[in-house]
């Protein structure tokens, strides 16, 4: 069965505390994704990733930063959190264009609190 | 850019009646379109797709959907709800030759008994 796992389904943090979240997938994509999920807001796409340390800012990277090191790790990193980002985080992955046509297949997801 | 339009918040369905589910998209040229669900506490779950073709789509858990270019539309049907449906739902929109989804705010599903 394939899977896109998300290290952690719920954190608790300080402001100012580094956080990483850790995301893996076993389906060999080369697109992964991390979005933000806040009620009314639906998702919105913080980074992405098309290959192996290559990223693109997304609509809302303020804040954030990731890291892909390996085709199935993807990493997003908040160097200094603080409270507007206490959310719901969802990592996704894709095949490239022309073979998925875009669908996206979807972690789990960390629930992250920053107090 | 893409964008997506789900207008209803929240909607109360009786079990066993029908549901229709909104999904409106801007985009210039015809588009990927997706219905995702999620129930709580976990990810997105894809419920259909549609690329090209028939403009009816069928999906997982009796679940359909009618992609019509003229209204800009893919609305989500399921003709008799069950207790299990109630969850979010999502409709997202891809352009073709891009990466990204853009995804609508979301439609939560109560079924009453």
């Amino acid at each position: 069965d394939v899977k896109v796992t998300q290290s952690s389904r719920y954190l608790v943090k300080r402001t100012g505390e580094k956080v990483f979240l850790e995301c893996v997938q076993d389906m060999d994509h080369e697109n992964m994704f991390w979005y933000r999920q806040d009620p009314g807001l639906g998702l919105r796409l913080i980074y992405f990733s098309y290959d192996v340390k290559m990223k693109e800012k997304g609509d809302i990277p303020e804040g954030y930063s990731v890291s892909r090191e390996k085709k199935e790790r993807f990493s997003l990193i908040l160097e200094s959190a603080s409270t507007n980002q206490t959310s719901m985080y969802l990592c996704a992955s894709s095949p490239i264009t022309g073979t998925g046509n875009g669908e996206l297949f979807f972690g789990e997801g960390s629930r992250l609190t920053v107090l | 850019a893409q964008s997506v339009t789900q207008p209803d918040i929240h909607i109360t369905v009786s079990e066993g009646a029908s549901l229709e589910l909104r999904c409106n998209y801007s985009y210039g040229a015809t588009p990927y379109l997706f219905w995702y669900v999620q129930s709580p506490g976990q990810g997105l779950q894809l419920l259909l797709k549609y690329f090209s073709g028939d403009t009816l789509v069928q999906g997982i858990k009796g679940f359909e959907a009618e992609f019509k270019r003229s209204q800009s539309s893919f609305n989500l049907r399921k003709p008799s709800v069950h207790w299990s449906d109630a969850a979010e739902y999502f409709c997202a929109v891809g352009a073709r030759g891009f990466q990204k989804l853009v995804f609508g705010t979301g439609t939560r599903l109560l079924v009453s008994p």
